[in-house]
């Protein structure tokens, strides 16, 4: 499967635990984005990296969430002591660039977090 | 700011009618993308179109067809002919289109149940 690479696909935690959701982005895909969906909502952006740089994290609450996406291996998206407001489907996208032009960003399959 | 609307929150049709989903955006770019993606019940999202606004020439794939109106700021998606498969939540985005984050701005999405 060439596509974007979404891990865990289901993810429990309680109150207070870390969450890690995983993403593995498209071959040849140098720029990850971060989405989160609450139910019954639309998709909210929260971050946009490329290799080792956070480009935009306009979308990121400011305390308990955090981003990366390393030199090797795949952009990580951490949520520390989780509470049930964040609970939600979180997807990765990934795109290239033609010239100036990101190009259409592939969605992963989702994480979907609950938190008990 | 940029906002994208989808004022039907859900429509339901019987299997081989005709069916029409509006989207609304504001932009103060000159330059921008319009995109549909398909979130079906299994919860990934599938990528449709994406348009950029110097193209407004309508578009059709298939039973798919857009009709992307600058003058009223509105891309609208109508499936012909519909069938049970196409029943998902659709969703209309924008995003810049200079360098830059090029996030993605989702509208809330219609959720399209076609019922046989």
């Amino acid at each position: 499967n060439a596509g974007v690479m979404q891990n865990p696909r289901h993810l429990v935690r309680r109150r207070g635990q870390e969450a890690r959701l995983r993403c593995s982005p498209m071959k040849g895909h140098s720029h990850v984005y971060w989405y989160r969906q609450l139910p019954e909502e639309g998709l909210k952006f929260m971050v946009y990296l490329q290799k080792e740089n956070i480009i935009d994290e306009s979308g990121m609450p400011k305390e308990r969430f955090s981003a990366e996406f390393p030199k090797e291996g795949p952009s990580i998206l951490r949520i520390q002591q989780v509470v049930r407001g964040d609970s939600a489907a979180y997807f990765c996208a990934s795109s290239t660039r033609e010239g100036p032009i990101n190009q259409p960003q592939h969605f992963g399959d989702g994480t979907r977090l609950s938190i008990l | 700011a940029q906002k994208v609307t989808q004022a039907q929150t859900e429509i339901s049709v019987v299997e081989k009618e005709d069916v029409t989903l509006d989207c609304v955006y504001e932009t103060r770019d000159t330059t921008y993308y319009l995109f549909w993606y398909k979130q079906p019940p299994s919860g990934e999202l599938v990528f449709l179109i994406r348009r950029n606004s110097f193209d407004e020439q309508n578009e059709i794939s298939g039973r798919y067809s857009w009709n992307f109106q600058k003058s009223t700021s509105s891309f609208n998606f109508t499936i012909t002919a519909s069938q049970v498969v196409d029943s998902a939540v659709y969703f209309c985005a924008l995003s810049e289109a200079m360098q830059g984050a090029q996030k993605l701005v989702f509208g809330q999405g219609t959720r399209l149940t076609i019922n046989p």
